[in-house]
């Protein structure tokens, strides 16, 4: 199985700083790496998919990089509506996810 | 408008069954795969199981091999789970997710129904 690291677990942020995720799998699964966000007592919503693609409908100051090993999801100039817990999965074999990373706004 | 729509969660005791079920509507279910997501109360996201748009092709997690079902009918523009033997640590919102095949993100997640073992 493939084990995919999250950190930070949680982050505390002020509105318009910049938030880096990163999401580490324990072996290489190319790009098959995709970020979700998932508000209290919602079901996840896909923000990026294969590492980088941007996803009709998600604000532009989200995005994705990485390949292999190292993923990073950016969210530039952080929002109040952007508090949510963060997810990466990765789809290269029997699907996994990361722990999650839990953004507060200050 | 495109949506997945969870039904059958309870309350259940150990060892015993449940079926979820999945309405997909608003696109044409027989060509899209789908999968079983679940998040137990507090915790992360686990890939439960995964069927491919003609229910030919069908896999399960480890933990929940051997005790749940997963089955479809194109028909009905359903998915369902079928859940015997239960555990507490079965315990969990369950989720159906549309992907365009195994190896894609899921891009509509139903609201999810709960499930919880317990006595």
């Amino acid at each position: 199985e493939i084990v995919l690291t999250q950190s930070p677990d949680f982050q505390s942020v002020t509105p318009k700083e910049k938030v880096t995720i990163t999401c580490r799998a324990s072996q290489s699964i190319g790009s098959s790496l995709h970020w979700y966000q998932q508000k209290p007592d919602q079901s996840p919503k896909l923000l990026i998919k294969y590492a980088s693609q941007s996803i009709s409908g998600v604000p532009s100051r989200f995005s994705g990089s990485g390949s292999g090993t190292d993923f990073t999801l950016t969210i530039n100039s952080l929002e109040a509506e952007d508090a949510a817990t963060y997810y990466c999965h990765q789809s290269s074999s029997p699907w996994t996810f990361g722990q999650g990373t839990k953004v507060e706004i200050k | 408008e495109v949506q997945l729509v969870e039904s059958g969660g309870g309350l259940v005791q150990p060892g015993g069954s449940l079926r979820l079920s999945c309405a997909a509507s608003g696109f044409t279910f027989s060509s899209y795969e789908m999968n079983w997501v679940r998040q137990a109360p507090g915790k992360g996201l686990e890939w439960v199981s995964y069927i491919s748009s003609s229910g030919s092709t069908i896999y399960y997690a480890d933990s929940v091999k051997g005790r749940f079902t997963i089955s479809r009918d194109n028909a009905k523009n359903s998915l369902y789970l079928q859940m015997n033997s239960l555990r507490a640590e079965d315990t969990a919102v369950y989720y159906c997710a549309r992907v365009y095949d195994f190896w894609s993100a899921p891009d509509v997640w139903g609201k999810g129904t709960t499930v919880t073992v317990s006595s």
